[in-house]
Formats: structure tokens, C-alpha cells, sequence
């Protein structure tokens, strides 16, 4: 089955403690990329990337890295959560990224304690 | 890249056609308009897209005038479980940016 498979799916830290999601897709997408769901202010891209060690920031890169050392891989690292960092996350891929339809993961609630 | 305002909330009740509007004033001509639906603990999902005129797909249509300013995404004989929120997303072709608007929270009432 074609999907996005993000973990965990809920994940409570105290402020400081290095933590990272993990984001796999099987559709062989060239494009990949981080959002942020926040009440009243709906989605905003973190971080995106479009190949292989290809990356570039979105709207709300602060305190966030990313990494693409494989095509179906693509971590979202917090070095150092803050509160202001509880959110809900979605990892999202599509094939090209360029007027393609993007496919999204199940979320990752984080709490930052 | 294109700012989009949609109306917060909208109610309809079971069988009837459900009518969201997206303002996009600033589009660009490279601009195509994609809308998504988001159930509650899950991503949200591709519905349809469209650059111009009108687009029709086994689960919604997309209307766009000529102008392009706005984008209505019609939803046929909704159900209860078409209660979601939705988002109207403007991107221009060869870009890697997107941005979304704060949606529409469809509820569907019996």
C-alpha cells in the first residue's frame, strides 16, 4: 500500500532533549517536505526537500533540521525542543513537488513539556 | 506565492450541494489551485485540482473564472462523513513552497 509512515505518532519531551521524528514513504517521490499544524493558523511548511541531499527551508525553519540522505527517508530533528514547539506534525510527499497532489503522513502530536 | 482567504466554518445538513469559496486576489500565472480534506488525527488529503474553468472528478468539482481570483470547490449530496476542514492551496508551477490557508471546517449536520 502506498503511504507516508510517520513515528511515533504521540511523543511527550521535556525542553532540551534532542528528539526526532521519522517520516518513510514507498511511492519512490523526489519530493518531500515538514508541516506544522497550529490552531487558527493551519499548516505551515518547516522544511522541504526535493531530491536527495536537497533541502531548503519553508516559512517556520527556526529550531528545526531535516535530512535526506536517502530517497524514502526524511527526518525532522528538534536539537533542543522548546514549548512553542508543541504541535501537531505532518510529513507530506509527492513525486516532483511541482504541481503534483502530496500525500500526507498520520501526524505526530508533540508535546514539549 | 498567492495568499488565500476562506471562510472559517460552514454548517449543511445531508443531501444538499456544499459550495467553498477560496480568494486568491494576488494569483500568478503560473498558479494552479488544489483543494484537501483533513478528518480529525489524520493528513490531510488531496481532493482536486485545477488551473482554469472547471474541473469535475468522481468526488467534487472546481469552479474558476476567467479571472482567476477565486476558486469555489462544490461538494455534491454531502454526507455526514464529509464533516472535515478544507483547504484551498495556491502554488505556482516549479516551486517547492506551499502555503496554506487556515481552512474551512465543514460540519454536516442529519
Amino acid at each position: 500500500e502506498a503511504q507516508v509512515t510517520q513515528n511515533p505518532r504521540y511523543l511527550i519531551t521535556v525542553t532540551g532533549k534532542k528528539l526526532t521524528v521519522t517520516c518513510s514513504q514507498n511511492m519512490n517521490h523526489e519530493y518531500m517536505s515538514w508541516y506544522r499544524q497550529d490552531p487558527g493558523l493551519g499548516l505551515r511548511q518547516i522544511y522541504y526537500s526535493m531530491n536527495v541531499e536537497v533541502t531548503d527551508k519553508g516559512d517556520v525553519p527556526e529550531g528545526y533540521k531535516v535530512s535526506r540522505k536517502e530517497k524514502r527517508n526524511f527526518p525532522l530533528i528538534l536539537e533542543s525542543p522548546s514549548p512553542n514547539q508543541t504541535s501537531l506534525y505532518f510529513c507530506a510527499s509527492s513525486f516532483t513537488g511541482s504541481e503534483e497532489k502530496l500525500f500526507f503522513g498520520s501526524g505526530t502530536q508533540l508535546s514539549v513539556l | 506565492l498567492a495568499k488565500t482567504t476562506q471562510p472559517i466554518s460552514m454548517d449543511s445538513y445531508e443531501g444538499q450541494e456544499v459550495n467553498i469559496t477560496c480568494s486568491h486576489n494576488n494569483i500568478a500565472t503560473n498558479d494552479y489551485i488544489t483543494w484537501y480534506q483533513q478528518f480529525p488525527s489524520q493528513g490531510p488529503r488531496f481532493i482536486i485540482q485545477g488551473y482554469k474553468t472547471k474541473v469535475t472528478n468522481e468526488v467534487a468539482s472546481l469552479f474558476i473564472p476567467a479571472d482567476r481570483k477565486s476558486s469555489t470547490l462544490s461538494l455534491p449530496r454531502v454526507s455526514l462523513s464529509d464533516t472535515a476542514v478544507y483547504y484551498c492551496l495556491v502554488a505556482a508551477r516549479g516551486t517547492y513552497k506551499y502555503i496554506f490557508g487556515t481552512g474551512t471546517r465543514l460540519k454536516v449536520l442529519a
